[in-house]
């Protein structure tokens, strides 16, 4: 089955800085990879996602890149506000697998210092 | 409110004790998931239905576990005789037919005792 490795597991940055989180899959044929933000006591929330046909997709402050030969996509946060400190996790939906059926990574915690 | 609802928001039980959780989608989503998250970590896939069928089951999904979806609306999680190690954070989400975008409820977080 599908394994997803995410990087780092805490981030800790300053307000207005960029922040980065990185992920890796094993199943070459995965082919949707979302991105979900948790806060504390509630469920993750989807903020972006990209389909394996598309190399890179962007929403305000958000981007994500997909690298398909290597196996690894990534988050991109820029102009970091405290709003932004939650756990972000990736997640990757293996080849031939149900739609909702996704792969999690273990997760990144971000903390935005004013 | 029109997201996912999930009630109840915390359960604490003893050992050995049964639990049911519901789960009310989306209103026009037809498919719904069972997740579930222990601490520091994300979360796993439990099952999935497609309108009242149960389409997928997780091998983490022990007998001890059973889900139902009678009509395709809202959906229940049994845990019979309840272990430590259920403890957990038990989410549900739902998508539309034709999407592969899952919206999450904020989960029930079971603690057994």
């Amino acid at each position: 089955g599908e394994n997803v490795e995410q990087h780092p597991s805490t981030l800790s940055v300053q307000e207005g800085d960029s922040a980065v989180i990185k992920c890796t899959y094993s199943d070459s044929a995965s082919n949707y990879f979302p991105w979900y933000k948790q806060e504390l006591g509630k469920g993750p929330q989807l903020i972006i996602d990209i389909r394996s046909n598309v190399g890179e997709k962007k929403d305000q402050r958000i981007a994500v890149t997909l690298n398909k030969t290597a196996k690894h996509f990534s988050l991109h946060i820029t102009e970091t506000q405290p709003e932004d400190s939650a756990v972000y996790f990736c997640a990757a939906r293996g080849g031939g697998t149900s739609y909702g059926k996704l792969t999690f990574g273990q997760g990144t915690i971000l903390t935005v210092h004013p | 409110d029109t997201g996912v609802s999930q009630d109840p928001r915390h359960k604490i039980t003893k050992r050995g004790q049964n639990v049911t959780f519901r789960c009310d989608p989306i209103s026009e989503h037809n498919r719904l998931y069972w997740y579930r998250q222990t601490l520091g970590q994300g979360p796993e896939f439990l099952t999935y239905f497609q309108n009242e069928a149960q389409l997928e089951k997780s091998r983490l999904l022990s007998d001890r576990f059973s889900a139902e979806r009678p009509k395709g609306s809202f959906s229940t999680l049994e845990i019979q005789r309840t272990e430590q190690g259920d403890s957990a954070m038990y989410l549900c989400a739902s998508s539309s037919p034709s999407g592969e975008k899952l919206f999450f409820g904020s989960g029930t977080q079971l603690s057994v005792l």
